[in-house]
């Protein structure tokens, strides 16, 4: 049962557009997410996060918007840069179920074309 | 550089022998997490420690699957008479008390023949 779940796995844009990543999740009792970005051959890299209780947090060029309703979120990227070309994980957890893993979605693979 | 470290960053090794990977988490940080990914997955929890008590434990992490975080510091992650599935990235990550937000090191990728 996948929890989270990104299902585009791969997503090409031009430089200087915008990205828009997908996630989606089915656990109600999921109250924290976060982005992360990984490189080959590195560990993932967090990017931003956000807590239900907001629906938007924005971080310079990166902002996460939540719906609850739809248990969707989704990573913007404006303007996308040629560095941003990575694989992008969304990971959810419970704060309040008492245990602290993270579920991860299978990620997307960004390509920035320059 | 205070970031999560792992070594080695590359293991290979045969079926039936026995690995050891070291994690060492940014040093004010008491929460250790270790998480395995496979190729086209995400990373998939294995284990948590707070200070050296393990916490909590995967089903995915059988009984050839072993981890300590002696004096709550940092931690290793043993696999005894290893298989080929067991073959993935190994990840340690790291967060403070409180904060949700985990750090992850750079991995310890495993092949086993």
């Amino acid at each position: 049962d996948q929890q989270v779940k990104q299902n585009s796995p791969s997503l090409s844009v031009q430089e200087g557009r915008i990205s828009i990543l997908n996630c989606d999740y089915t656990n109600s009792m999921f109250d924290y997410f976060l982005w992360y970005k990984k490189y080959p051959a590195e560990g993932p890299t967090f990017l931003i996060s956000i807590s239900s209780i907001k629906d938007k947090n924005e971080d310079g060029r990166f902002t996460v918007f939540l719906n609850k309703s739809a248990k969707h979120l989704s990573l913007h990227i404006v303007p996308s840069q040629p560095g941003d070309s990575a694989v992008y994980f969304c990971a959810a957890i419970s704060t309040t179920s008492g245990t602290y893993k993270y579920i991860f979605g299978t990620g997307t693979r960004l390509k920035v074309l320059a | 550089d205070t970031g999560v470290s792992q070594d080695p960053r590359h293991k290979i090794t045969k079926r039936g022998q026995n690995v050891t990977f070291r994690c060492d988490p940014i040093s004010e940080h008491n929460r250790l997490y270790w998480y395995r990914q496979t190729l086209g997955q995400g990373p998939e929890f294995l284990t948590y420690f707070q200070n050296e008590a393990q916490l909590e434990k995967s089903r995915l992490l059988s009984d050839r699957f072993s981890a300590e975080r002696p004096k709550g510091s940092f931690s290793t992650l043993e696999i005894q008479r290893t298989e080929q599935g067991d073959s993935a990235m190994y990840l340690c990550a790291s967060s403070l008390p409180l904060e949700e937000t985990q750090y992850f090191g750079p991995g310890t990728r495993l092949l086993v023949l």
